[in-house]
């Protein structure tokens, strides 16, 4: 257990459906992650938030909106997907944004876009 | 954002040590380099960092180059449970969010 936790762990979707994915970190950090991993492609960041402002946003189309209420919640809205968009998408907390930093991943939530 | 290069694969036998080399020739002086690994089913989980000496902790060792254009992640005695997918990443001062993970090195264990 890394102290991040991603429910659900698995979602199937049409590509008109709508609906979120949630992370929550039970470590204090305040610097929380989203990253996608597709298949046969290296993790790429997606957005960065800190202290609940994002700092980041990876040029991810609109139909990702992220949402971070509190230091210890993100949340990912999907909304009118593509079938490319199936993926795992990971979700990390760090202490802070400095070099340092290690950052600890959840267990990701397995996106299939039919 | 500096660039790391490393071998596809490499296969290793249990209980023996591993080398898993990585290069980065266009570092520059103020980058750290992270070593996250992945294993099957997992998110990455954090394995060692360094900027220029050699650092060690329970899980590895960190060999870095006098140059720094090059360094070697250490498993000192391989087990099944290091099979795994190993991304050396180059992080610096000035984009501290960013980890830019590559294709990374699988590693395989055999018995």
């Amino acid at each position: 257990e890394t102290g991040v936790t991603q429910t659900p762990r698995h979602l199937v979707m049409g590509m008109t459906n709508k609906k979120s994915l949630k992370c929550e970190q039970h470590l204090g950090h305040n610097a929380m992650y989203w990253y996608k991993q597709s298949a046969k492609k290296p993790l790429e960041l997606m957005f960065v938030y800190s202290l609940e402002e994002r700092v980041e946003n990876n040029s991810v189309p609109s139909r990702f909106s992220p949402e971070c209420p509190n230091s210890s919640h993100l949340f990912l809205h999907l909304h009118t997907l593509q079938p490319e968009d199936s993926a795992l998408y990971l979700c990390a907390s760090s202490q802070g944004l400095i070099t340092d930093d290690e950052q600890f991943f959840g267990p990701g939530t397995r996106l299939t876009v039919l | 954002d500096a660039k790391t290069t490393q071998p596809n694969s490499m296969e290793s036998n249990e209980e023996e040590p591993v080398h898993l080399p990585c290069n980065h020739s266009t570092i520059s002086g103020t980058d750290y380099i992270h070593w996250y690994r992945q294993l099957p089913s997992q998110g990455p989980e954090y394995v060692i960092h360094g900027l220029t000496s050699n650092v060690n902790n329970r899980m590895a060792s960190l060999a870095i180059a006098e140059d720094r254009k090059s360094s070697t992640l250490i498993l000192h005695r391989a087990t099944l449970r290091d099979a795994a997918v190993y991304y050396c990443i180059l992080r610096s001062p000035y984009n501290t969010d960013k980890l830019i993970f590559g294709t990374g090195t699988r590693l395989q264990v055999f018995p």
